[in-house]
């Protein structure tokens, strides 16, 4: 039973445009996540938003921005996109930081 | 942040033997280790965890162990089934979650 809703499932746009993809979460969680997962399966975290506090991996280029309305929904914004963020985008969320994470279902992104 | 190697990267295993994927980590804070377990086309879900206070657990045919001396824990899958394969992840957490770069686990009938 999915509890992290994630739009669109898939997105493919240009090189240079801009994308925001959603999530929203319904189990109360206090903590969202944002993954991105390659060809090779890796996942790699990108933010983790608590309590107004986020935190960032450095290695994530600054044209990817977290946005927050509550802590119910964190959003994911990319300015310019560029080949290399071809990827699945994985939502997730979890009470606290050392709870089970619950995954949303991904956002599947192709940049041509 | 914490680092968690996990290896191997591929596993092939005959259906009805066991598999066994290894995990280790930095942070002597960390006290959450969960499994996650994803099919192709879905997303990660939990299969089974272990927090500090304990060595090992077993949900069914999943065992896992943990040592914290050696910082390591381990995913243990007895008679493995074609519907076992899929792709493995251990992660451990102090407050904060990190995750290893998964295991393919391919089950041969």
């Amino acid at each position: 039973e999915t509890a992290v809703f994630q739009t669109p499932n898939y997105h493919v746009t240009q090189v240079g445009n801009e994308v925001s993809f959603n999530c929203k979460q319904t189990l109360g969680h206090d903590t969202m996540y944002w993954y991105k997962q390659d060809s090779k399966k890796l996942l790699k975290i990108m933010f983790s938003y608590n309590n107004k506090q986020l935190i960032v991996n450095e290695t994530v280029p600054r044209r990817f921005s977290p946005q927050s309305s509550d802590k119910a929904h964190l959003n994911l914004r990319i300015k310019s996109v560029e080949p290399e963020d071809s990827a699945v985008y994985l939502c997730a969320s979890s009470f606290r930081g050392n709870t089970e994470v619950f995954f949303g279902k991904g956002t599947r992104l192709t940049v041509v | 942040g914490e680092q968690v190697e996990q290896l191997p990267s591929i596993l092939r295993v005959q259906e009805g033997s066991s598999a066994s994927i290894n995990c280790s980590y930095e942070d002597s804070a960390s006290n959450y280790f969960p499994w996650y377990k994803q099919e192709p086309g879905e997303n990660p879900k939990l299969i089974i965890d272990i927090r500090s206070n304990m060595e090992r657990k077993q949900i069914q045919e999943l065992i896992v162990l943990l040592d914290k001396k050696a910082k390591r824990f381990s995913l243990h899958i007895t008679d493995t089934q074609p519907g076992d394969s899929a792709m493995y992840f251990c992660a451990a957490s102090d407050n904060r979650i990190f995750f290893g770069d998964g295991t393919q686990l391919v089950v041969k009938p």
